[in-house]
């Protein structure tokens, strides 16, 4: 059964640092682009980072880009997302989700499964 | 950056209903527009991929059509397992988005 399980949420100060992380079972993770999609506490889903299947290819949203950084390890079959200088507004559940294909262009492509999330709360 | 936006943002059907989402586009996505469903404490599901495909196991009162930048999501006939809210996303651009969501509450 494919699952992705994602871990490293937690409570964290306002300028600090998180790392999560995402483990894939059920699937060969190297064969496919994976993405971080985040939910804050009552709204909509947000995506967050998308990494192609050799890395080749990583992209971010703007609410992210130059703190967030996304890396695979297709050998461990993991997927993390490096988060720096945390805000106020990076509270929220962050998903790992699987796409069906290797990269953005691989069409069509779509987020075919998805982790329970972590939660992760930035306050002083 | 493509910008997504669902109408309305919230809708109180009857079982058995049809019900009908529309999802826009600020630009042109061809058919790279997939719809998924989130229950309360749920990940999301897909439902429907390239606009008008229906994922595997998803009952066939979904359906999705549209291209360009309008979209719809119709559920056929209600059902009480459907409250839920829903969430269109673009994946023509690799720096995808979503929808703000529809919620559909019990009326």
């Amino acid at each position: 059964e494919l699952q992705l399980v994602e871990s490293g949420g937690g409570l964290v100060q306002p300028g600090r640092s998180l790392r999560l992380s995402c483990a894939a079972s059920g699937f060969t993770l190297g064969d496919y682009a994976m993405h971080w999609v985040r939910q804050p506490p009552g709204k909509g889903l947000e995506w967050v980072s998308g990494i192609s299947w050799n890395s080749g290819i990583i992209d971010y949203a703007d609410s992210v880009k130059g703190r967030f950084t996304i890396s695979r390890d297709n050998a461990k079959n993991s997927l993390y997302l490096q988060m720096n200088s945390l805000r106020l507004e990076d509270t929220a559940l962050y998903y790992c989700a699987k796409d069906s294909g290797r990269s953005a262009y691989d069409r069509p492509n779509y987020f075919d499964y998805w982790g329970q999330g972590t939660l992760v709360t930035v306050s002083s | 950056d493509i910008q997504m936006t669902q109408s309305p943002s919230s809708l109180s059907p009857s079982v058995g209903d049809r019900v009908t989402i529309t999802c826009r586009a600020s630009q042109s996505i061809s058919t790279w527009l997939n719809w998924y469903q989130q229950k309360p404490g749920r990940a999301p599901r897909l439902l429907i991929f390239a606009a008008s495909s229906l994922q595997s196991g998803v009952p066939s009162r979904f359906s999705g059509s549209g291209s360009g930048t309008d979209f719809t999501l119709t559920i056929s006939s209600l059902q009480p397992e459907d409250f839920a809210t829903y969430y269109c996303q673009q994946s023509y651009s690799s720096r995808i988005s979503f929808g703000q969501g529809t919620r559909l509450e019990i009326k």
